[in-house]
């Protein structure tokens, strides 16, 4: 079945403690990419990847990382926590081609940092 | 600024009732798309439109599309329990940068009523 996953579904962590969020597509998508979802303010996007070893910020860049090593893989670092990270992540794929077209998204992972 | 904008934020009706969902956007685009989202899910996608299109239908749902009002409508006839969901347009924008980009509305929260 073609699918976005996302580990762990739900974390609840301190500050400072470094976390990560892991996404995995298993559609052969070359892009990749991380959203926060937030009352009031919608789906913000995080960073993107157009392909192995390519990633660019996004519109809410400040406080992550990501690295993408291998097509498949995206995950999504949180290297210091703090509690305005608190939120709804979701990753998502689609063709490179059609960056703009459909896109497939993960589960969401609910985040709590206290 | 945001790009799209839907409205209602928020729409109840009774099973069976038709419900009707509007995207507005500011600037010019090449498709606009419409995604669910079940409470605290990840978001499917719908339905997309191409800025060339006026109108497109799929089961249920009917979209349309007003380029020069930079309008959309989401139709969705003979309404269930389970389309119960929020409901979100996106559309593609350019970053400053050149890159390409999904920005979405903030979504309209529709309750159907048994």
């Amino acid at each position: 079945e073609a699918q976005v996953t996302q580990n762990p579904r739900y974390l609840i962590t301190v500050t400072g403690k470094k976390l990560t969020v892991t996404c995995s597509q298993n559609m052969n998508h070359e892009y990749m990419s991380w959203y926060r979802q937030d009352p009031g303010l919608g789906l913000r996007q995080i960073y993107y990847s157009m392909n192995v070893e390519v990633t660019d910020k996004g519109d809410v860049p400040e406080g992550y990382k990501v690295s993408r090593k291998e097509k498949r893989n995206f995950p999504l670092i949180l290297e210091s926590p703090s509690p305005n990270q608190t939120s709804l992540y979701f990753c998502a794929s689609s063709l490179v081609r059609q960056v703009t077209d459909t896109q497939y998204f993960g589960p969401g992972t609910r985040l709590t940092v206290l | 600024s945001q790009q799209g904008e839907e409205d209602p934020q928020a729409l109840s009706i009774q099973e069976g009732e038709n419900a009707t969902m509007n995207c507005s956007y500011k600037t010019s685009i090449n498709n606009l798309q419409w995604y669910r989202q079940n409470s605290g899910r990840g978001l499917v996608h719908l339905i997309l439109i191409r800025s060339n299109e006026r109108e497109k239908h799929s089961g249920r749902l009917r979209v349309t599309l007003d380029t020069s009002k930079k309008s959309s409508s989401l139709l969705i006839t003979a309404s269930r329990a389970a389309d119960t969901a929020s409901y979100f347009c996106a559309t593609d924008a350019v970053r400053i940068q050149g890159a390409q980009k999904l920005v979405f509305g903030q979504g309209t929260r529709l309750t159907i009523n048994p």
